[in-house]
């Protein structure tokens, strides 16, 4: 069974950075994709990017395109998120998931980032 | 960029039969994938492809699709699947992928 792990709840300052990790158990890591989505209080889900770990090649959606970046290790089966130059509005939900052709199949469970001055 | 657009709330009575539905340029390219997400829990993928169900998922939830609308149906609704719905597919123009912007279902 496919297991998605996720680092714990953040709390960052306006302007700095944070890195989410997302550890896979249970599949073969590089054969998939893995997609980051967040998602704000009270809001809908919003596709981040996302990498395959095989080719190393990512995409970024437009609007995140300049403040993240997403990372895998394949030694340790994990998937790394980081988004710079935080604000208030970046305060959300995120989480990561394998993905097949847009088809995200297994999610981890969230981590809560919480941007506040 | 292309956008899914989905109804923000439908409802059904218990043990009746809803369709949600997703409209967008990409489903006449790429098939609609479904989620369900109930308050505080991560999103669960209940449809993906033609019509498939991931293990676990009861036979009652079924998607169609035709021309730029998908659908999800819940035939015979259960209190417990009240919750928020997702579609999401790949957008032709660059290869992101898309979110339907969620649909909230209550079971009456």
């Amino acid at each position: 069974q496919v297991q998605l792990v996720q680092s714990g709840a953040e709390v960052k300052t306006p302007g700095s950075s944070v890195k989410v990790s997302c550890k896979a158990s249970g599949g073969t890591f590089s054969s998939y994709a893995f997609s980051w989505v967040r998602q704000a209080p009270g809001q809908g889900l919003e596709w981040m990017g996302g990498i395959i770990p095989i080719f190393r090649t990512t995409n970024y959606a437009q609007k995140f395109q300049d403040r993240v970046s997403i990372t895998t290790d394949e030694s340790t089966s994990t998937a790394y998120m980081e988004l710079r130059s935080l604000r208030s509005e970046d305060t959300a939900v995120y989480y990561c998931a394998r993905e097949k052709e847009a088809i995200l199949d297994y999610w981890g469970p969230g981590t809560v980032v919480t941007v506040s001055s | 960029s292309s956008e899914l657009t989905q109804d923000p709330a439908v409802s059904v009575a218990l043990g009746q039969t809803v369709r949600i539905t997703c409209q967008g340029d990409s489903l006449r390219t790429f098939y609609a994938s479904w989620y369900q997400q109930k308050p505080g829990q991560a999103p669960v993928l209940v449809i993906f492809g033609k019509n498939n169900r991931p293990s676990g998922i009861p036979d009652r939830f079924s998607g169609s699709s035709s021309g730029n609308t998908a659908s999800l149906t819940i035939t015979g609704a259960q209190a417990e699947d009240e919750a928020d719905y997702y579609c999401n597919s790949r957008d032709t123009s660059n290869n992101h992928v898309v979110f339907g912007g969620g649909t909230k279902l209550t079971v009456l």
